[in-house]
């Protein structure tokens, strides 16, 4: 079983600043690594999913960067808003399942 | 478009009794999990099916049962249901492909007593 770690496990951060945290996997057997955005009351949405070192992706004021060698993982959100509020979860695995970090449960102030 | 529909959203059991989670996804996906979460705790897998007709533990396996019973559907059932049972459960959807994520369920709240 994969040991995917995440921090911080919560983070309290003003509105318009930015933010970033991080996930760390098993650098060995790496398949692809996922990032979901998960509301409360709902359920996760995937934000990326990345498979190759040095990948970046970006949606919007979100960001993610890739590195399996060392077995990081680091999301960044830029110009925080009060709906950026959500836990942020990474998981790492493939077609045979995902193996999920705890998540950084984030929250932005007025 | 549906994506992934799970049933029902809330339940709650008496310890030793019996019940089927359902889901169904229409998006044609290959791959169907089934996730529980529980306070303090990544989601955590419960067995999965990466094909119509294969099904295959994943970490939390025991007091489950599956059913692939042909691509859209994946039930989840509970022989007899016990308080450690007691979790939010997600069914999940994936097409196979790497750049895209997993399809979530809205999740189904059940509770043991």
């Amino acid at each position: 079983i994969l040991n995917v770690e995440q921090s911080p496990q919560s983070l309290h951060v003003q509105e318009g600043d930015s933010t970033n945290f991080t996930c760390s996997f098993p650098s060995s057997n790496f398949y692809a690594l996922h990032w979901y955005r998960w509301e409360t009351a709902k359920s996760p949405e995937a934000l990326f999913v990345m498979t190759l070192n040095g990948d970046e992706k970006k949606k919007g004021r979100i960001s993610a960067t890739l590195n399996t060698k060392e077995g990081y993982s680091y999301l960044y959100i830029k110009g925080s808003q009060p709906e950026d509020s959500a836990t942020y979860l990474c998981a790492q695995g493939g077609g045979d399942g995902l193996t999920f970090g705890k998540g950084t449960h984030l929250i932005i102030q007025p | 478009n549906a994506g992934v529909t799970q049933t029902p959203k809330f339940q709650v059991l008496k310890t030793g009794q019996s019940m089927t989670l359902q889901c169904a996804q229409d998006m044609n996906h290959n791959s169907m999990y089934w996730y529980r979460q529980d306070p303090g705790m990544g989601l955590r897998l419960i067995y999965y099916s990466a094909s119509e007709g294969t099904t295959d533990k994943g970490e939390v396996p025991n007091g489950y049962n599956v059913s692939r019973l042909n691509k859209r559907e994946f039930s989840l059932r509970l022989e007899s249901a016990a308080p450690s049972q007691t979790s939010v459960y997600f069914c999940a959807s994936h097409g196979g492909q790497n750049f895209y994520g997993y399809t979530f369920g809205s999740g189904t709240r059940l509770t043991v007593v």
